[in-house]
């Protein structure tokens, strides 16, 4: 099983372009969820999906939007990117709800610089 | 308002056992208590998970009172490569499936 899988492991934008973070799972999860890292800094959630055709917003959702059209896929889109978004990106899956007895598989993110 | 608590970060040698402590008051009754180690440039990645008493694996264990407003993590005689950051993880009733972590205790394993 590859687990989570998030491309671009790297990404250089212009101020105003506009890119789609990719996630996808092989592993059945039915919860996702975007975070974002700054430096030295904890996780922010961004967005999360509790399923194909449900998505809700986080702590941090302005700038971006999601969808999820399968159970697999969990795109994170910047329409108009701005400094500061520059960040790491990580999507992560769950089975079951996380703070049940289940575990968050987190991908090896996706490193955004905007400038 | 902050589920979690945890100390900012910790130093520790070689060889040496470090315990963390993280505060969660306002635990739901059928939540679980879940740890998290995250390497620099690398997702966090699962380390152990209890509900109650304690919890041993190949990594760590994982105390918890009775009153489950607490939990300690315990990483025995730890190496130069268990440098990371840790993080408590518990839910909120409040928000539901929003799944917010806090912001983590940095290890520093010196030799």
């Amino acid at each position: 099983n590859a687990g989570v899988t998030q491309t671009p492991k790297f990404r250089i934008l212009k101020i105003g372009q506009s890119m789609t973070l990719q996630c996808t799972q092989d592993m059945n999860h039915n919860y996702m969820y975007w975070y974002r890292q700054d430096p030295g800094m904890g996780l922010k959630l961004i967005y999360y999906s509790v399923g194909a055709g449900i998505t809700d917003k986080g702590e941090v959702p302005n700038g971006y939007n999601v969808s999820r059209s399968t159970t697999e896929d969990f795109p994170l889109r910047l329409e108009l990117a701005a400094p500061s978004q520059t960040s790491v990106y990580f999507c992560a899956s769950s089975y079951g709800q996380p703070t049940t007895n289940e575990k968050l598989f987190f991908g090896s993110g996706t490193q955004l610089s905007v400038l | 308002l902050a589920k979690t608590t945890q100390p900012i970060s910790m130093d520790s040698y070689e060889g040496q056992e470090v315990n963390i402590t993280c505060s969660h008051n306002n635990i739901a009754t059928n939540d679980y208590i879940t740890w998290y180690q995250q390497f620099p440039s690398q997702g966090p990645r699962f380390i152990i998970q209890g509900y109650k008493t304690k919890v041993t694996n190949e990594v760590a264990s994982l105390f918890i009172p009775a009153d489950r407003k607490s939990s300690t993590l315990s990483l025995p005689r730890v190496s130069l490569s268990d440098t990371a950051v840790y993080y408590c993880l518990v839910g909120d009733k409040a928000a539901g499936n929003k799944l917010t972590f806090g912001g983590g205790t940095r290890v520093l394993v010196k030799p």
